[in-house]
């Protein structure tokens, strides 16, 4: 059982937008802001989306966005194509002994 | 250009040693930390530790301290993860992955392609 709680899949038509949560508690996720976003293709090394909750690196497309509220974050993604069908993770610091931890991962299916 | 190349696929029998490698190159390899994920086949994502290759400043998940060692040769820009005695259930691919800023905390900016471990008897 991972530690932050993702839905298993989702799915969208392309040009909708649609959300990823992240939920975890006040230990992780809603105590610190060190919150991050993978994308991960079949057979590919993971790749950062977002980071410290709402940035985004260099090079990553504006349709991809992060938040948080509490205990849970969110990763939104807009305009929705073709690439954007992968395994999306989030992960967070978390102040027990882990010192990090991931979520379970979401499939995003785009229709 | 930064980047993290990993050694090759492995395949080895129950008990046996083994040392997968992580190069860094195109940055300066002892300012940033270098963490080390699992991904079983068919699962997700499984942080396993860090290492800082300035001072080899160690940290590991609870779940995988004493099951695997994290070492680091800055004079190579080299990290690693080794294990005394392999089980099957070491089977996985597993990724190095540097770390955005110059501190123990945040994002992985840069993966490694990943080295595929296979323990099989």
């Amino acid at each position: 059982q991972s530690a932050l709680t993702q839905p298993a899949s989702v799915s969208g038509s392309p040009g909708q937008s649609i959300t990823i949560s992240c939920t975890g508690t006040s230990s992780d996720v809603g105590g610190y802001n060190y919150v991050s976003w993978y994308q991960q293709h079949p057979g590919k090394a993971p790749k950062l989306m977002i980071y410290d909750v709402s940035n985004r690196p260099s090079g990553v497309s504006n349709r991809f966005s992060g938040s948080k509220s509490g205990n849970t974050a969110s990763l939104t993604i807009s305009g929705l194509q073709a690439e954007d069908e992968a395994d999306y993770y989030c992960s967070s610091y978390t102040s027990s002994s882990t010192l990090e931890v991931f979520g379970g991962g979401t499939k995003l299916t785009v229709l | 250009e930064v980047q993290l190349v990993q050694s090759g696929a492995e395949v080895k029998k129950p008990g046996e040693s083994l040392k997968i490698s992580c190069k860094g190159s195109g940055y300066s390899f002892t300012s940033y930390w270098i963490g080390w994920v699992r991904q079983m086949p068919g699962k997700g994502l499984e942080w396993m530790g860090i290492i800082y290759p300035g001072d080899s400043d160690t940290r590991y998940s609870p779940s995988f301290q004493g099951q695997v060692t994290i070492s680091a040769d800055k004079s190579i820009s080299t990290a690693y993860l080794q294990w005394s005695s392999l089980k099957a259930s070491d089977t996985a691919m597993y990724y190095c992955a540097r770390r955005s800023q110059l501190w123990l905390l945040g994002a992985f900016d840069i993966w490694g392609q990943g080295t595929m471990v296979t323990v099989s008897s």
